[in-house]
C-alpha cells in the first residue's frame, strides 16, 4: 500500500525568496517519488524524480528535492522564487520496481508575490 | 515535437449524450492512461493500456470505456455521461508499463455535464 500527503494546499512566497513545498509519503516497498508541475491550462510536466539513486535530486528550473527515508519525506525546494514558478505542484509515489500504480498527492498551489 | 494531444479541450454536454475524448501520442509509447482531476482529490486513474488491445481498469473506471486499436491512440468514451463526471481529464503516455517512468501528459479536456 502507498499514499502521499502534501502538507500545504497553498503556499505564497515573495519573488526572490526560497520555496519549500512539503510532501510526506507512505509505502510498504522501496519507493520511487516524483514532483510534477502544472501551469494554468496546461498538462503536468515532470520536474524531477527519485528512483533509489542519489537522495538529493536536481530537477528543471532550479528545483531540487531530498529523499529522507527516516522522515518519509520528499520536500521540494528552490533557493529563489521566480514569477514563472507560479503553478500547482504534485508529489507522486510509486514502487521503485515499477509494478505499482502512481498515487498522486492533492496538490500545492504556489503563488509568487511580486 | 514529441507530444500528447487531446480533443476537444473543452466540452459542455447534457446528461446521457454519448461522447468521445480522443488522445494521441507521437512517441511510440506502449503505455497510455486516462486520469481525472478534481479539486482536493489530485489525479485519479480511470483506465490504462499496456499495449494495443490490452486495457485495464484504474481506480475510478465506472461510467467510462476505452479502446486501444492502434498504438498511438487511446480514446475515452462516456456512453451516458452524468453530472458527476464533470471534471478535468488528462491523457498520459510513457515508454512502457514501468511506473517509475516519466509520464507525458496531454493538455487536458475540461468536461461539463449538465
Amino acid at each position: 500500500a502507498q499514499s502521499v500527503t502534501q502538507l500545504d494546499s497553498h503556499v505564497s512566497v515573495s519573488e526572490g525568496t526560497p520555496v519549500l513545498l512539503r510532501c510526506n509519503y507512505s509505502s510498504s516497498y522501496s519507493p520511487s517519488l516524483f514532483w510534477y508541475v502544472q501551469h494554468p491550462n496546461k498538462g503536468l510536466q515532470l520536474l524531477l524524480k527519485y528512483t533509489s539513486a542519489a537522495t538529493l535530486v536536481k530537477g528543471i528550473n532550479g528545483f531540487e528535492a531530498e529523499f529522507k527515508k527516516s522522515e518519509t519525506s520528499f520536500h521540494l525546494t528552490k533557493p529563489s522564487a521566480h514569477m514563472s514558478d507560479a503553478a500547482e505542484y504534485f508529489c507522486v509515489v510509486t514502487s521503485s520496481f515499477g509494478n505499482e500504480k502512481l498515487t498522486f498527492g492533492t496538490g500545492t498551489r504556489l503563488t509568487i508575490i511580486p | 515535437e514529441a507530444q500528447v494531444t487531446q480533443n476537444p479541450r473543452y466540452l459542455i454536454t447534457v446528461t446521457g449524450k454519448k461522447l468521445t475524448v480522443t488522445c494521441s501520442q507521437n512517441m511510440n509509447h506502449e503505455y497510455m492512461s486516462w486520469y481525472r482531476q478534481d479539486p482536493g482529490l489530485g489525479l485519479r486513474q480511470i483506465y490504462y493500456s499496456m499495449n494495443v488491445e490490452v486495457t485495464d481498469k484504474g481506480d475510478v473506471p465506472e461510467g467510462y470505456k476505452v479502446s486501444r486499436k492502434e498504438k498511438r491512440n487511446f480514446p475515452l468514451i462516456l456512453e451516458s455521461p452524468s453530472p458527476n463526471q464533470t471534471s478535468l481529464y488528462f491523457c498520459a503516455s510513457s515508454v512502457d508499463r514501468g511506473s517509475y517512468n516519466e509520464q507525458f501528459f496531454g493538455p487536458g479536456t475540461r468536461l461539463t455535464v449538465l
